[in-house]
């Protein structure tokens, strides 16, 4: 069975730089492209970020680039998110997804509230 | 960007009757290699989105076959043949043609 599980979040201060990471399971993880995706309290999904398989392309969202940081460790099934300069508005319920345009397995999410 | 656009925002649906999504992208999404990377994915209250279509049409293991996907280019269709109780929700389509990949605004679903 495939396993995302999501952790790293919480409340943070303005400018703050949290990591995410996310654990995965129950499938070849190196074989993947991997994602995030975010989700704005009541808001719709907004793709944050991707990987491919071995670190070697990333793509990110404008609104992100420059701040936040994807990569992957394939020896420890893992894939992290370093949130850099935290906004209020990037307050949100951060999905670990696996896939590059498919996106078929979804984490429970890890909520990242940006608040002084 | 390439646009999503979803209508309608909300739906009211009888237990039973069915029910249609619409979702247009401002470009054709299909991809160099002949694919067209549409998705429907349906959040339930207080769930992680769950994929439910790929490739515009085909239908995600263990998704009730009432669901179906259709549409080709830019103009998507996800429909619902009878409505039960548990697809009360919301219901996005995504595009994974083009960078960055980009969702709709989403669709309401509550049932009658």
């Amino acid at each position: 069975e495939v396993q995302l599980v999501e952790s790293g979040g919480g409340l943070v201060q303005p400018g703050g730089s949290p990591r995410l990471s996310c654990a995965a399971s129950g499938f070849s993880f190196s074989s993947y492209w991997m994602t995030w995706v975010r989700q704005a309290p009541g808001k719709g999904l907004e793709w944050v970020a991707n990987i491919k398989q071995d670190g070697s392309e990333k793509h990110y969202v404008d609104s992100v680039k420059g701040r936040f940081t994807i990569s992957r460790d394939n020896a420890n099934n893992s894939l992290y998110l370093q949130l850099n300069s935290l906004r209020t508005e990037d307050t949100a319920v951060y999905y670990c997804v696996r896939g590059r345009s498919g996106l078929d397995y979804w984490g429970q999410g890890i909520l990242v509230t940006v608040s002084s | 960007d390439v646009v999503m656009t979803q209508s309608p925002h909300s739906l009211t649906v009888t237990l039973g009757q069915p029910a249609s999504i619409s979702c247009r992208s401002s470009q054709s999404l299909v991809d160099s290699d002949g694919n067209t990377y549409l998705n429907w994915f349906q959040q339930r209250p207080g769930q992680s989105p769950r994929r439910l279509i790929y490739y515009g049409s085909k239908r995600d293991s263990g998704v009730p076959d009432r669901f179906s996907g259709s549409g080709s280019g830019t103009d998507f269709t996800l429909k619902i043949s009878r409505v039960e109780a548990e697809d009360l929700g919301f219901y996005y389509c995504m595009q994974g043609t083009h960078w960055p990949l980009t969702f709709g605004g989403g669709t309401k679903v509550e049932i009658k």
